[in-house]
């Protein structure tokens, strides 16, 4: 079975602080996918980034970045200069199979990291 | 801004009601889905529709009945409804196949409130 783990239930800063995000994955598949959402007290989840296994290139987006280490199965999210705006609960994913040897696929969620920014 | 949208916003209904949750989206998706999440909790998947055919079922009680009027809507039907049901209710799309690296785009969702 698949497993997502953030293990941070929690994380308080100060605006203008960098904040790093957890996510650690477990998969026996050897392509797959990786994804962050960003899910802000209205309620939606808003797509931050997919990750295929084959690219191991951090990738920035703005304040955002990715780092994605095969060998420790990690995919951990960074936001620099953090803003009040960053507040929400953020949720790593992994693409499953919905069923072994099947051909759709469904994600797989972390718990969620539930980030406050404080003025 | 979010093209994918759900109505209505809130809903509170009682126990014996029957109502409707609706979502459509305007990207050209041929899958969609309903996630039931509750507070505290990542979205727990509840239907998936691919091609206007039910594709996954998540073992959801019959309470719950999903509709697929065509590739750009989705409903979802709520009868005899119990507290435990109230939750935030989001409604998700993506390009089609089910495949491993579809992207899934969520709606804004609706807050149920069952009494």
């Amino acid at each position: 079975a698949q497993k997502v783990t953030q293990a941070q239930t929690e994380i308080s800063v100060v605006e203008k602080e960098d904040v790093t995000l957890d996510c650690v994955y477990e998969t026996r598949d050897t392509t797959y996918y990786l994804f962050w959402y960003k899910q802000p007290p209205s309620g939606e989840l808003v797509f931050l980034i997919r990750r295929n296994s084959f690219d191991e290139q951090n990738e920035i987006s703005g304040r955002y970045s990715w780092n994605f280490q095969k060998s420790t199965s990690s995919f951990n999210f960074t936001i620099t200069a953090s803003q009040v705006v960053d507040s929400a609960v953020y949720f790593c994913a992994l693409s499953e199979a919905y069923n072994s040897g099947g051909s759709n696929y469904k994600l797989t969620f972390g718990k969620g990291t539930l980030l406050t920014v404080n003025p | 801004d979010t093209e994918v949208t759900q109505t209505p916003k809130h809903l509170v209904m009682g126990m014996t009601n029957k109502k409707s949750l609706k979502c459509e989206q305007h990207m050209g998706h041929r899958a969609m889905y309903w996630y039931k999440q509750k507070a505290k909790k990542p979205p727990e998947l509840m239907f998936v529709y691919s091609y206007e055919k039910l594709s996954i079922n998540e073992s959801v009680p019959s309470r719950f009945s999903p509709e697929c009027p065509n590739s750009s809507l989705l409903n979802l039907h709520l009868h005899a409804l119990q507290p435990e049901d109230s939750a935030l209710y989001l409604c998700a799309s993506s390009q089609g196949g089910l495949t491993s690296e579809e992207t899934q785009y969520f709606g804004p969702g609706t807050r149920l409130l069952v009494l």
